[in-house]
């Protein structure tokens, strides 16, 4: 696709239900990052992957979140037993194997649990 | 790992005026510096980046210098327009190819 596409854009749910959010890179990035930001607040590190690396999950908050990324390509993002302080926009962004070259955002998943 | 630290978190300045967002890094082996600009409900989007070989670059009113020595970059506005109101986000690429944010500004242009 021409950019990095998130799924779906809005996504209620009630709190202790698992929650997956998608990532869709722009082709041929081999760099992924997740991010969140909670209203009004910056950009929380979540996890990073690099290629075939292992992934950089440093910043995962609690063993509720985990990631994946199958074949080089789509990430998933797994809340499970959602919580209310989860409440905030996940954000995907790609970038090239070259390691001076831009990041480029999704338009995020707003996440709300009731 | 890398930290990056951002300042001011909020800045407001007169139409006409320049801002100044100052971000200081811990990884003296990072090499690539972005700016991104972010507007109410939207994606934060790339609007300068500087790589450690350079010390200054410049597009239109919109610069970035950036001291290795001292660890530290600056994003400079000039002629500050209402559209330039937004969040500010500094970042840094380290040796672990990971890309960390400052805190983010949010910069105030008043008419």
């Amino acid at each position: 696709g021409a950019g990095v596409s998130q799924s779906p854009s809005n996504k209620v749910t009630e709190k202790g239900k698992d929650v997956e959010l998608r990532c869709d890179p722009i082709s041929g990035h081999t760099a992924l990052y997740w991010y969140r930001q909670s209203l009004g607040q910056g950009l929380e590190f979540l996890i990073y992957f690099q290629g075939n690396s292992a992934p950089d999950k440093s910043g995962l908050p609690s063993d509720r979140f985990s990631a994946e990324r199958t074949g080089g390509s789509v990430s998933t993002l797994t809340i499970q037993r959602t919580q209310q302080e989860d409440s905030a926009v996940y954000l995907c962004a790609s970038s090239t194997t070259t390691m001076n070259t831009e990041a480029f955002f999704g338009q995020g998943t707003r996440l709300t649990v009731v | 790992g890398e930290n990056v630290e951002q300042h001011p978190s909020t800045l407001s300045v007169q139409e006409g005026d320049s801002a100044v967002i100052k971000c200081t890094y811990s990884d003296s082996a990072s090499n690539y510096f972005p700016w991104y600009k972010q507007e109410l409900g939207k994606r934060p989007q790339l609007i300068i980046d500087i790589r450690s070989n350079v010390g200054e670059k410049k597009d239109q009113r919109i610069a970035v210098t950036l001291n290795k020595t001292a660890k530290h970059f600056s994003l400079h506005i000039t002629e500050t327009q209402p559209e330039d109101s937004a969040v500010y986000f500094c970042a840094a690429r380290g040796t672990a190819s990971k890309l960390t944010f400052g805190t983010g500004t949010r910069l105030q242009v008043t008419l």
